[in-house]
């Protein structure tokens, strides 16, 4: 069975930094794609990154470039999203979801809310 | 960016109904068009990929056409258990993106 499941979501003060983790199981995870996709509250969903199955190309929305870095750790099937001088609007809650042409399976997210 | 309208925001429709969504994009996103279904409280769940492709293990009552800008999906039956909210997704080019969502209830 496949499975993602987030981690590391929080309360953490604007400006601050926090690391959000998915672990993977039930898939040969080096053979997928990976994205970080975001749903503020009571909003719709927003794509914020992905990483190629070895982490040759990745690509990040314009609102978080600079501050997010997405990477992977195959060996411990792992995605990361480094999160980095956080705002009130990066307050969501954050899915990673595997690709390897469609985004076919979610996990159930982490929530992080950004607040002084 | 690639943006994508998805009209009605809201819909009320009964059981057995026959239902419609809608997705523009603002330029031709080459039928890479893909139908998530949200429930409350859930993960978005893939429904319909490449514009008309149904996923493994949805009914057939869902169903997808459209091509260039113009993307609809269909339910033939609505079931009680469609409630939820869905979104398109365009994977045509980077950045992805979503359509705000059309949330569905039942009348």
């Amino acid at each position: 069975e496949v499975q993602l499941v987030e981690s590391g979501g929080g309360l953490v003060q604007p400006g601050r930094s926090l690391k959000l983790s998915c672990v993977a199981s039930g898939f040969t995870f080096s053979n997928y794609g990976m994205n970080w996709i975001r749903q503020a509250p009571g909003k719709g969903l927003e794509w914020v990154a992905y990483i190629s199955s070895g982490s040759s190309y990745i690509y990040y929305a314009e609102t978080v470039k600079g501050r997010f870095t997405i990477s992977r750790d195959n060996a411990k099937n792992t995605l990361y999203l480094q999160m980095t001088s956080l705002r009130s609007e990066d307050t969501a809650l954050y899915y990673c979801a595997r690709q390897q042409v469609l985004l076919d399976y979610w996990g159930q997210g982490v929530m992080v809310t950004v607040s002084s | 960016d690639i943006q994508m309208t998805q009209s009605p925001s809201f819909l009320s429709a009964s059981v057995g109904e026959r239902v419609t969504l809608s997705c523009k994009a603002s330029q031709n996103i080459n039928k890479y068009l893909d139908w998530y279904q949200q429930k409350l409280g859930e993960a978005p769940k893939l429904l319909i990929y490449n514009t008309n492709n149904l996923h493994t293990g949805i009914p057939s009552r869902f169903s997808g056409s459209g091509s260039g800008t113009d993307y609809t999906l269909t339910i033939s039956s609505l079931q009680p258990e469609d409630v939820a909210t869905y979104f398109c997704l365009q994977r045509n080019s980077w950045p992805y993106t979503f359509g705000a969502g059309t949330k569905l209830e039942l009348k």
